[in-house]
């Protein structure tokens, strides 16, 4: 297993195109988190599936953001109708139960 | 959310110990004190976990106050590659999600 795979590794969009992330965790864990990450901070939490639940969304998911992981194995972020502040590295990060995080390199999206 | 304070950077000399400060006064009795590291273009990786005794690992040492209310990350060979930022993070019991904060970025002087 290579980790945590994440496409694109950079994505740029005119503004109001829609965009979809692809995340593949490490493939014996259950649970998987969404987080963002602007320029400069740390990154925030988006959303967590344990298997196919999407069981928490942040406020910062707006409703132009939806999450799915059809099956509990892959995970797509969309993104529709992007605005300049999207802007930022999306990062997926996937667990076994309550341990620890392994993270994903991000996508970095760069809405002009 | 639990908090941290961390100082926003740290400088240290190449094949010297860091000492990097984290304080969290409002822990609770079943958070867990975590340390992640990312270093550029990259996700956060962890490096280290504990709860109230001190811990080592092969990257680093964990020291914990006896209060619990806060902690030292402890590289004892700084070296180039661990020029990051350094994120110290509780966790509870039930967690979902870590809260990260702007940590402490890391700068190893050759």
């Amino acid at each position: 297993d290579t980790g945590v795979s994440q496409n694109p590794r950079h994505k740029i969009t005119k503004r109001g195109q829609n965009v979809t992330f692809r995340c593949d965790p490490i493939s014996e864990h259950n649970r998987l988190y969404w987080y963002r990450q602007t320029l400069g901070q740390g990154p925030e939490f988006l959303t967590y599936f344990q298997n196919e639940a999407q069981l928490e969304k942040s406020r910062l998911l707006s409703d132009r953001f939806s999450a799915e992981r059809p099956k509990g194995s892959f995970s797509t972020l969309e993104i529709q109708r992007t605005e300049q502040g999207d802007s930022a590295m999306y990062l997926c990060a996937s667990s076994l139960d309550e341990g620890g995080y392994t993270f994903g390199s991000g996508t970095r999206l760069t809405v002009v | 959310d639990a908090k941290t304070t961390q100082p926003n950077s740290m400088e240290s000399n190449e094949e010297e110990p860091v000492h990097l400060p984290c304080n969290h006064s409002t822990i609770s009795g079943t958070d867990y004190i975590h340390w992640y590291r990312q270093l550029p273009s990259q996700g956060p990786e962890y490096v280290i976990h504990g709860l109230t005794s001190n811990v080592n690992n092969r990257m680093a040492s964990l020291a914990i106050a006896e209060d619990r209310k806060s902690s030292t990350l402890i590289l004892h060979r700084a070296t180039l590659r661990d020029a990051a930022v350094y994120y110290c993070i509780l966790r509870s019991y039930n967690f979902n999600k870590f809260y990260f904060g702007s940590g402490t970025k890391l700068n190893v002087k050759p």
